[in-house]
């Protein structure tokens, strides 16, 4: 069973610091990992897809990284804005489970401006 | 092309009385995802559907809880006889095959059992 581990599970920053966040998975086997944006009250925003065959991908100022062998993602923003503030929740797609979405319990990011 | 919507946005219901949650997938979607989110827990998987088949539905509570998507129509989330543990926010997700594609989220149904 594929098992999603999110640290820090929160954490406050100054405007302007860049941000790291960091997101396990237990079984290598997967065929992609995406980012979510989830402010408080509302739904899922996409923000990044990484295919298991790919190493990283970049919108804007977020970059995302894949190592699969090792069961790790990381999440960067650079230079926060007090808008980035909300949790982010990493979530892994797998071929046993039927391609449902394994997800952490989320990075609660408060920027302070 | 309009995202993955939900409604109601917001249901309150009494204990005993049934709750029906929609989801209508993204234009060209036949695969939806039902996942359930507690208070201070993370997204659980509930049921997998594509067109009038339940795929997987192991993540859905043996009671009470059933789910649909019918040829015509969205896909029904149905909670009978609820409960105050069902007060969370249910999650659609949709997708356009399945493997390595993206998943689209709606904005959710809050449900709160009072």
């Amino acid at each position: 069973k594929q098992e999603v581990t999110q640290i820090p599970a929160a954490l406050s920053v100054p405007e302007g610091e860049n941000l790291v966040l960091n997101c396990s998975f237990t079984d290598s086997a997967i065929y992609n990992l995406q980012w979510f944006r989830q402010d408080p009250g509302k739904g899922l925003t996409s923000l990044l897809l990484i295919q298991s065959s790919q190493r990283e991908q970049t919108s804007g100022r977020l970059n995302a990284s894949l190592d699969k062998s090792s069961g790790r993602s990381t999440l960067y923003i650079a230079a926060s804005q007090p808008g980035d503030s909300a949790t982010y929740l990493c979530a892994v797609k797998a071929p046993e489970g039927n391609n449902r979405l394994a997800f952490g319990k989320g990075n609660q990011v408060v920027v302070i401006p | 092309n309009a995202g993955v919507m939900q409604n109601p946005r917001h249901l309150v219901r009494r204990r005993g009385q049934e709750a029906r949650l929609r989801c209508s997938p993204m234009k060209g979607h036949s695969h939806v995802y039902w996942y359930r989110q507690l208070p201070e827990e993370g997204l659980k998987f509930m049921v997998y559907l594509q067109k009038e088949n339940i795929i997987d539905e192991s993540g859905m509570p043996k009671e009470r809880f059933s789910a649909e998507f019918p040829k015509e129509g969205p896909s029904i989330l149905r909670i009978q006889q609820v409960v105050r543990g069902d007060s969370a926010a249910y999650f659609c997700a949709s997708s356009p095959t399945t493997g390595m594609t993206e998943a689209f989220f709606g904005q959710g149904t809050r449900l709160t059992v009072v």
